[in-house]
Parts: C-alpha cells; sequence; structure tokens
C-alpha cells in the first residue's frame, strides 16, 4: 500500500540559512500533520491543514511556516535556521473518516551546523 | 508534568515472555487512544487503536480506563522482532486533532 512519502530524507544546513520540507500524504488522505522530533525526545506537534486550510497550530516557531496545496502536498518552510532546529521532521496523514488514526511518512533528518 | 506519561524502560525481557506497558493520560477531553512502535531513528508506526471495549490484534491486547484516564498493552509470546520503542498516544482532546505523544518505553527482548 502507497505510504506517505517525505523528500529530502536527509538534509544539512548552515545557521541562518533556509529549508523546505515536502510531504506527500497517502492517496485520498486530506489531512496532513507536521511533527517534530529532536534527539531522545518524543514527537511534538507543529501544524496541521485539512483540505489546504491550517486546522492546527502548536509548538512551530514564527521562523517557521507551512502550506497544504491543491493536491494535497504540503511543504514546511523554515527561515533563519538555528542550531537547535536540527532534529527529525516527520509529517503524517489522515483520512477525515478516520480522522484520528494518523500514518506517518519516514522522516526528513535536518542537521543545522 | 506530561500530558502522557509512560514508564521509559527499558523492559528487558526473554523471547516468549509476556510484557504490560501502562500509561496514563491527564486530559479527560482527549478522544482517540493509540500505541504505536517506534524502531531506531524510524517512523512511528501504528501499532492498533485503543477502545473502551478493549481490542486485540493477534499476539497484542490493548485496554483503555476513560474513568481512570489510564491505557495499556499487553504483549504476549514475545519475539525478538518485537524489541522497539512503544508509544503511547492520546489525540483529539477539544478541537484539535494533535496527537499527543508518551515518552516512549523501550522494550529488548533477548534469545
Amino acid at each position: 500500500a502507497a505510504g506517505v512519502i517525505q523528500s529530502p530524507r536527509h538534509l544539512i544546513k548552515e545557521k541562518r540559512e533556509t529549508a523546505t520540507l515536502k510531504c506527500y500524504p497517502i492517496p485520498r488522505h486530506d489531512t496532513v500533520y507536521w511533527y517534530q522530533q529532536g534527539p531522545g525526545q518524543d514527537p511534538q506537534f507543529l501544524i496541521s491543514f485539512y483540505e489546504k486550510m491550517q486546522s492546527d497550530k502548536g509548538s512551530i516557531p514564527d521562523r517557521f511556516s507551512a502550506q497544504q496545496f491543491s493536491d494535497y502536498h504540503s511543504e514546511l518552510n523554515m527561515s533563519s535556521l538555528e542550531l537547535g532546529d536540527s532534529a527529525l521532521y516527520f509529517c503524517a496523514s489522515s483520512s477525515y473518516g478516520q480522522v484520528y488514526e494518523q500514518y506517518f511518512g519516514p522522516g526528513t533528518r535536518l542537521t543545522v551546523t | 508534568r506530561k500530558e502522557v506519561e509512560q514508564d521509559p524502560g527499558p523492559f528487558n525481557v526473554p523471547e516468549g515472555a509476556t510484557v504490560a506497558f501502562n500509561c496514563t493520560y491527564s486530559n479527560s477531553a482527549s478522544q482517540s487512544f493509540f500505541w504505536y512502535r517506534q524502531d531506531c531513528r524510524k517512523e512511528p508506526k501504528l501499532l492498533m487503536s485503543v477502545y473502551s471495549s478493549g481490542n486485540e490484534d493477534g499476539r497484542f491486547t490493548a485496554q483503555l480506563n476513560r474513568a481512570s484516564q489510564y491505557i495499556s498493552l499487553l504483549i504476549r509470546d514475545s519475539k525478538l522482532s518485537d524489541s522497539a520503542t512503544y508509544l503511547c498516544v492520546v489525540g483529539g482532546g477539544g478541537a484539535t486533532n494533535k496527537l499527543i505523544f508518551g515518552t516512549g518505553t523501550l522494550l529488548a527482548v533477548q534469545p
């Protein structure tokens, strides 16, 4: 079965640079969520979108923004990167009919140097 | 205090053992409950949703007690491939669909 696709899988950036992470949800899933998992920590919710509209917002820094496009894929834009932004970034998707069951992509490992 | 609390472990058990994980959550408005499994440096994978009536999937049994705000997972006849971190996850409180993760319990099944 098709899963959530994330790209790139690994990204190395320097401080103050920008990064764009992409997420392609499972086909026919209309809701996308972004989570950040720091080393040795549990995933923390950042932001979510339903039908291209922001549906919820968590502990996302103002330096980050995200959107969902007409084909339901989503992008997380990160600017003025800091060392503390180094983490695994997971995208998850769900279907409105099973709104609480979220399926995660393989993640993007971001390293800021 | 974290919204979802778990014993971090590690739990070291021999193959074939039965192991139980417990979890408590603080938001009584939570509407959905899950166990996810996460292997090192990989994504969380949905193991099972948890319902008040309890549910079973092969060697795995999950229970939810809403009154006590307590969730459990039982693994019977544990196998080497069960070694992973088990995450208790709660979601859907209020108007949000976001998931709140526990810190996870590390399980190591020994041959």
